[in-house]
């Protein structure tokens, strides 16, 4: 059973540029939440995907979006990047929407310059 | 999703038992109590999860009183690959957003 799997590991932008981050879900499981960790602090929620609808989402502004493929893959897009964008972005899969045991990727970790 | 709080951080050394604490005053009647284990560079990973009383699987303990307002976390005979940040969370079950809090680093002595 393959887990969850995240790309790329590390990345380095600057300030206003876009990012996208994907994530591959764990076999079997059709939804997929995505986490900013920030250093010294612990996961906060950003979005999640089920059956490749947004099913919910934290407080992140609009230029936080994501989307989910039919293959429940999962991808994270980040416009105009902010140095306070620097962080840990996890990607977690679970079978089924609501709080099901999510099983976490090893994350990206995003500096912006 | 409930508040919650616990210790910044424990100190201990291998062979010793671990016991982790949780407040959770406001937990409401659906809430679920569940914690993840977080390595440096890792994702969270979860350990256990339980609603009342005890649950114990391979990796810890769970123990819960009746009022619910607090949780324990155990973890027994550690070694030093249990140095990592613990989190404790609380919520109802069809409630997709995990809200972690900042955890409690427990650091794991020779």
């Amino acid at each position: 059973e393959t887990g969850v799997t995240q790309s790329p590991t590390h990345l380095i932008k600057t300030r206003g540029q876009q990012v996208t981050l994907r994530c591959s879900s764990q076999s079997g499981h059709n939804t997929v939440s995505w986490y900013q960790q920030a250093l010294g602090q612990g996961p906060q929620f950003i979005f999640q995907y089920y059956r490749e609808e947004e099913n919910g989402r934290g407080n992140f502004p609009p230029r936080f979006s994501g989307l989910q493929f039919p293959n429940y893959s999962s991808e994270l897009n980040v416009n105009a990047l902010e140095l306070d964008d620097s962080a840990l972005y996890l990607c977690a899969s679970s079978s089924g929407s609501g709080w099901n045991e999510q099983f976490f990727g090893p994350g990206t970790r995003l500096t912006v310059l | 999703l409930a508040k919650t709080t616990q210790p910044i951080s424990m100190d201990s050394y291998e062979g010793q038992e671990v016991n982790i604490t949780c407040s959770h005053n406001n937990i409401a009647t659906n809430d679920y109590i569940t914690w993840y284990q977080q390595f440096p560079s890792q994702g969270p990973r979860f350990i256990i999860q339980g609603y009342k009383t005890k649950v114990t699987n391979e990796v810890a303990s769970l123990f819960i009183p009746a009022d619910r307002k607090s949780s324990t976390l155990s973890l027994p005979r550690v070694s030093l690959s249990d140095t990592a940040v613990y989190y404790c969370l609380v919520g109802v079950s069809n409630d997709y957003k995990l809200s972690f809090g900042a955890g409690t680093t427990v650091t794991v002595r020779a």
